[in-house]
């Protein structure tokens, strides 16, 4: 069946650091990719997405791109800040009968000012 | 404001009761979800509903029963047949089968078994 692998967490770094969160993918089919956010006590947000492969999904200075021959979507960030403080998740989900939304674990990032 | 709304945001459960978990939108989305999250776990799909009056199991689903009678509605009740039901609820809804479309997140029911 159909996986998503995050990295293991928690991650801390300091205020305006380089972020990378790793995610990877099984899939027996083309999904769609996606990056989410939860905010503590809160439920999620989408963070950004692509559809299909070389696309590059990109919001409020996080991206990620879909390589589809490493089958991964990892996460970067050039400079994070305090405010980026949350849970992240990575998930995958098909177009048609089985749209379901697969998620990862989710990693906790902590920044400290 | 459109969106999705869960009640209560906490709810506590003596054993051996059922529980209802509300989820309503205002989105006139067709696909309902919901979600179980457990610390270390991630997101674990219970039920989900691509129409109304239709619903299909998710990974989790025993112990659990949904119902869909209105598009704006997908109640979810934790039966005493859950063994272990203490977590943090989410209830999503989506604008239908495009996988390349939002889900949209309600802010959680954190249900406690005492």
């Amino acid at each position: 069946g159909d996986s998503v692998t995050q990295m293991e967490g928690p991650v801390t770094l300091s205020e305006e650091a380089f972020l990378t969160i790793n995610c990877t993918y099984t899939a027996t089919g083309y999904p769609s990719l996606f990056w989410y956010v939860q905010y503590p006590g809160e439920g999620l947000q989408l963070l950004l997405k692509a559809t299909k492969a070389d696309d590059k999904g990109s919001n409020k200075g996080f991206e990620a791109t879909y390589r589809k021959e490493t089958t991964s979507f990892h996460l970067e960030k050039g400079s994070v800040q305090v405010s980026d403080s949350a849970v992240y998740f990575c998930a995958l989900s098909y177009t048609g009968a089985n749209s379901k939304l697969t998620f990862g674990k989710g990693i906790t990032l902590s920044v400290r000012p | 404001d459109g969106g999705i709304t869960q009640s209560p945001k906490y709810l506590f459960r003596k054993e051996g009761q059922n529980v209802t978990l509300s989820c309503e939108q205002n989105l006139n989305h067709d696909a309902m979800y919901w979600y179980r999250q457990d610390p270390g776990q991630g997101l674990r799909l219970i039920y989900y509903s691509q129409i109304v009056n239709d619903f299909q199991k998710g990974d989790i689903a025993e112990g659990y029963s949904v119902s869909r009678e209105k598009k704006e509605s997908f109640p979810l009740t934790v039966t005493s047949a859950q063994k272990n039901p203490t977590a943090f609820y989410l209830c999503a809804s989506s604008r239908g089968t495009g996988g390349h479309t939002e889900a949209f997140f309600g802010q959680g029911t954190r249900l406690t078994v005492v």
